[in-house]
């Protein structure tokens, strides 16, 4: 099946401390990872992908994992900030007789609290 | 560069209307899919269009079809609306030319927010 779960679907975390967003995906030929951030009013912005061959990516305060055996990944955030408040949605590739798409989970919604 | 627009932002119809929007990509990209943004099912994949033929396919009824033009400006129509098509549409644009067409960076549009009455 092509199913991507997102937990938890709120998230309220003090700032300067650390968020932690979790996927799992259930098509084991999944290769490709993305995670977008949405802010109001605005369409979804990709702030770090990560494939099947690497285990964790990192890019500043930004850090994704990947464990392929269990089928999850994880989005990592640390030294929160304001502007770090948004909808985050995590995704991954579904590609099924040659039609391919990207499937994304439910969206977290972040709050950092000064 | 400019970014993806979407025209227009919003967008109020009634039952039974057909509706069409607009998606204008990144100058230089070729791919443009499009998606439904809704509270209760999320962000689903409509469809992906490359060099004005539908590449890929999301799992929605043929009331919804899309094209691309030569320019790979691309359009999306909804024949026949029903309340439930009330949503957030996003288009997104890629190069489109790789050989993992599906792990190319998608940019999104602001999208356009249509409400079915």
């Amino acid at each position: 099946g092509e199913n991507v779960e997102q937990h938890p679907s709120t998230l309220s975390v003090q700032e300067g401390d650390s968020a932690v967003i979790k996927c799992t995906y259930s098509d084991s030929a999944s290769n490709y990872f993305p995670w977008y951030k949405q802010e109001l009013g605005k369409g979804p912005q990709l702030i770090i992908d990560i494939r099947s061959n690497v285990g964790e990516k990192k890019d500043q305060r930004i850090a994704v994992t990947l464990n392929k055996t269990a089928k999850h990944f994880s989005l990592h955030i640390t030294e929160t900030q304001p502007e770090d408040s948004a909808v985050y949605f995590c995704a991954a590739s579904i590609s099924n007789f040659g039609n391919e798409k990207l499937t994304f989970g439910t969206g977290t919604r972040l709050t950092i609290i000064p | 560069k400019a970014g993806v627009t979407q025209t227009p932002r919003y967008l109020i119809k009634t039952r039974g209307q057909q509706v069409t929007l607009s998606c204008s990509p990144i100058s230089g990209h070729r791919s443009v899919s499009w998606y439904q943004q809704t509270p209760g099912q999320g962000l689903q994949f409509l469809f992906e269009y490359f060099s004005e033929t539908q590449r890929n396919k999301g799992n929605f009824p043929g009331r919804f079809s899309g094209r691309q033009f030569s320019n790979s400006r691309s359009e999306m129509n909804v024949s026949t609306l029903e309340l439930g098509d009330s949503a957030l549409y996003l288009c997104a644009s890629s190069h489109g030319t790789g050989p993992l067409v599906i792990e190319e960076t998608q940019y999104f549009g602001p999208g356009t927010r249509l409400l079915v009455l």
